[in-house]
């Protein structure tokens, strides 16, 4: 069965340039999220959707980052004006219920976005 | 907000050998406590989770024990193979999920 599919898998900008990084998640799956995984780090919680809903954008680091999922599906990350610490992998992950505090599904990763800014 | 700590950050076993990574977290709250699994190029795969309301839990050579007190809990692999190399996540959540830093596990042949 399909994963959670993101691309491009590689991406090299250069520092200022825009980057759209793209998530297809598993069919059918109502929560989607998008991490940032620094090199030799854990992931790091970015934003949250729920269908077409974004429910909690906290962890995004500045305005120059921005995340959609229009249509309760595929989701779309933007970073405006990359800047060097903005290299990371992008990993972007889905999981079939909503959660709430007294319910836990599994989160199901792609295989991330490796972001590079030069 | 919610802190997760993992130790060790590398661990180095024989084949065979058992291996054992260590988590504590700091909100009290947390209830559900994943343990993934990350080769290179890949993303995160989860090997097993933990719920608050359970202290242990077993999959095979796998197995996770939760002390909520201590608010702390552990990875534990048995007979372990070649094939277990890889990097290891502890997880805690509850609002989002929240990460450890990574225990990097090689087992040598």
């Amino acid at each position: 069965g399909a994963g959670v599919s993101q691309s491009p898998r590689y991406k090299v900008a250069k520092r200022g340039q825009d980057v759209a990084l793209r998530c297809d998640p598993i069919s059918g799956h109502v929560s989607l999220f998008w991490y940032q995984q620094a090199l030799g780090q854990g992931p790091e919680f970015l934003t949250y959707f729920q269908n077409e809903a974004q429910l909690d954008k906290s962890g995004l680091p500045s305005d120059r980052f921005f995340a959609e999922r229009p249509e309760g599906s595929v989701s779309t990350l933007k970073i405006q004006r990359t800047q060097q610490e903005d290299s990371a992998v992008y990993l972007c992950a889905s999981s079939f219920v909503r959660p709430t505090r007294d319910s836990n599904s599994p989160l199901h990763f792609g295989n991330g976005t490796r972001l590079t800014v030069t | 907000g919610e802190n997760v700590e993992q130790h060790p950050s590398t661990l180095s076993v024989q084949e065979g050998d058992s291996a054992v990574i260590k988590c504590t977290y700091s909100d009290s709250a947390s209830n559900y406590f994943p343990w993934y699994k990350q080769e290179l190029g890949k993303g995160p795969q989860l090997i097993i989770d933990i719920r608050s309301n359970v202290g242990e839990k077993k999959d095979q050579r796998i197995a996770v024990t939760l002390n909520k007190t201590a608010k702390h809990f552990s990875l534990h692999i048995t007979e372990t193979q070649p094939e277990d190399s890889a990097v290891y996540f502890c997880a805690a959540k509850r609002s989002k999920l929240i990460f450890g830093t990574g225990t990097r596990l090689q087992v040598f042949p």
